[in-house]
């Protein structure tokens, strides 16, 4: 099974400043086959990024996606308050499986 | 405008099997996507659970595996879980998402549709 590990578990910020999620596989992950997730509190996770780097219509581009190696990384160029949230890395493994990392908090500084 | 809507009882007796259904409205479930069920622990994060295709294929948690049970309805546009033998460790919010897999390049694998999920607590 691959394992993501997104750090940091909580990101601190003010609304305007820039955030820099990480995701670690533990092996090799398909450029393809790796997503973003937003979730707010008591609602369903919103699909942010696809294939390490595309925006889904509707997403604003202040979110991006990249990777290198095992690495990727969602950033978020200036927060709006409407971003404060929790979000999730996904991936989907050779052998049919679907793994998501713990999540990383971004709240209010 | 596809959407999705979980169904099912809110509270299930230990032992017992959790029974839920997600009904989805302005597609078909045999067109070309697939369907997933993700669920999460209250305060944790999200766990996958297994999707069905549209052949009725089924893929699941390798941890969840031989208590699951996936199908499809297809006169109803439904498709629905299963999962036995419940216990303390099973309760939570459970999502039905759509699968997106494309099988030619770029090959992207992404759950583009959530349902807003429904609360199921074990307890006797």
């Amino acid at each position: 099974e691959i394992v993501l590990t997104q750090s940091p578990g909580t990101l601190s910020l003010s609304p305007g400043e820039r955030a820099t999620l990480s995701c670690r596989a533990s092996q090799n992950v398909r450029v393809s086959h790796l997503a973003w997730y937003q979730q707010k509190p008591g609602q369903a996770p919103r699909l942010l990024i696809y294939g390490t780097s595309t925006r889904p219509t509707g997403i604003p581009d202040r979110f991006s996606g990249s990777t290198s190696g095992t690495d990727f990384t969602l950033t978020i160029t200036r927060l709006e308050p409407e971003d404060f949230a929790v979000y999730y890395c996904q991936q989907f493994d050779n052998s049919r499986a679907v793994t998501f990392g713990g999540g990383t908090k971004v709240e209010i500084k | 405008q596809v959407s999705l809507q979980e169904s099912g009882p809110g509270l299930v007796k230990p032992s017992e099997t959790l029974s839920l259904i997600c009904t989805v409205s302005g597609q078909s479930i045999t067109s070309y996507h697939y369907w997933g069920w993700i669920r999460q622990a209250p305060g944790k994060g999200l766990e996958w659970i297994g999707n069905v295709y549209q052949t009725g294929a089924t893929y699941y948690n390798q941890s969840l595996g031989y208590r699951l049970t996936m199908s499809l309805d297809t006169s109803k546009n439904q498709f629905s879980l299963n999962l036995h033998s419940v216990t303390a460790a099973d309760t939570g919010v459970y999502y039905c998402a759509r699968v997106v897999w494309m099988w030619e390049p770029p090959n992207f694998y992404y759950m583009d549709v959530w349902g807003k999920g429904t609360t199921v607590t074990v307890s006797s």
